[in-house]
């Protein structure tokens, strides 16, 4: 099945400081990429929608400005947690599709520890 | 919005036994519904999925099935072995366009030797 590659997989970083998530789709172009959040034990919540050349869409609650993301390429989408707080920490996970079949691929997920 | 419930959210069985787990959905142009598992701190892995125009489908020892009347859908495991143990997740797409899914709150399934 197609790859989907997200880096890194640890972080861990002090609080203010800005840390900077990877999704790549390796072996398919992805106009669309989508990032979620995932507590311990608790299900994927689609934080927003990563379009190419594009803003990103967000999910109601998600602050903009606190999480930048950028889609410049066809197989590249970032994710830039700004200003890190402990309550970020979290598990981020990206995902990419292939349109014409719907499925949908995800990257290994970034676990974030704000000190 | 699309509201995928999912039912139950932790289960136990013998290993050798069967585990099935229910989702529901709201939106009748949801067309597709895949089911991933995923290990604690992997990645979701797609394990079965099924489209609206099937009602069921088996792929070895797991099997989906799908009440489009009704809006729901189940997984099935048979024969079921530790390395199945695992959370699952349920989704439906949103409408009938692209890779937006909305997901099940999750199945942390337990198959006890």
């Amino acid at each position: 099945g197609a790859v989907v590659s997200q880096h890194p997989s640890r972080v861990i970083c002090k609080s203010g400081t800005s840390v900077k998530i990877e999704c790549r789709s390796l072996d398919f172009q992805a106009t669309t990429m989508f990032w979620y959040r995932q507590f311990p034990k608790q299900s994927l919540m689609l934080m927003a929608t990563s379009n190419e050349g594009s803003k990103a869409t967000y999910e109601q609650g998600v602050e903009k400005d606190k999480f930048l993301i950028n889609h410049a390429s066809l197989t590249l989408s970032t994710l830039t947690v700004t200003s890190a707080h402990p309550e970020d920490s979290s598990f981020y996970i990206c995902s990419a599709g292939i349109s014409n079949t719907g499925e949908l691929f995800f990257g290994e997920g970034s676990r974030l520890t704000v000190l | 919005g699309e509201n995928v419930e999912q039912h139950p959210s932790t289960l136990s069985v013998q290993e050798g036994d069967s585990a099935v787990i229910k989702c529901t959905y709201s939106d009748s142009a949801s067309n597709y519904f895949p089911w991933y598992k995923q290990e604690l701190g992997k990645r979701p892995q797609l394990i079965i999925d099924i489209r609206s125009n099937v009602g069921e489908k088996k792929d070895q020892r797991i099997a989906v099935t799908l009440n489009k009347t009704a809006k729901h859908f189940s997984l099935h495991i048979t024969e079921t072995q530790p390395e199945d143990s695992a959370v699952y997740f349920c989704a439906a797409s949103i409408g009938n366009t692209g890779n937006q899914f909305y997901f099940g709150t999750g199945t942390s399934l337990t198959v006890i030797p």
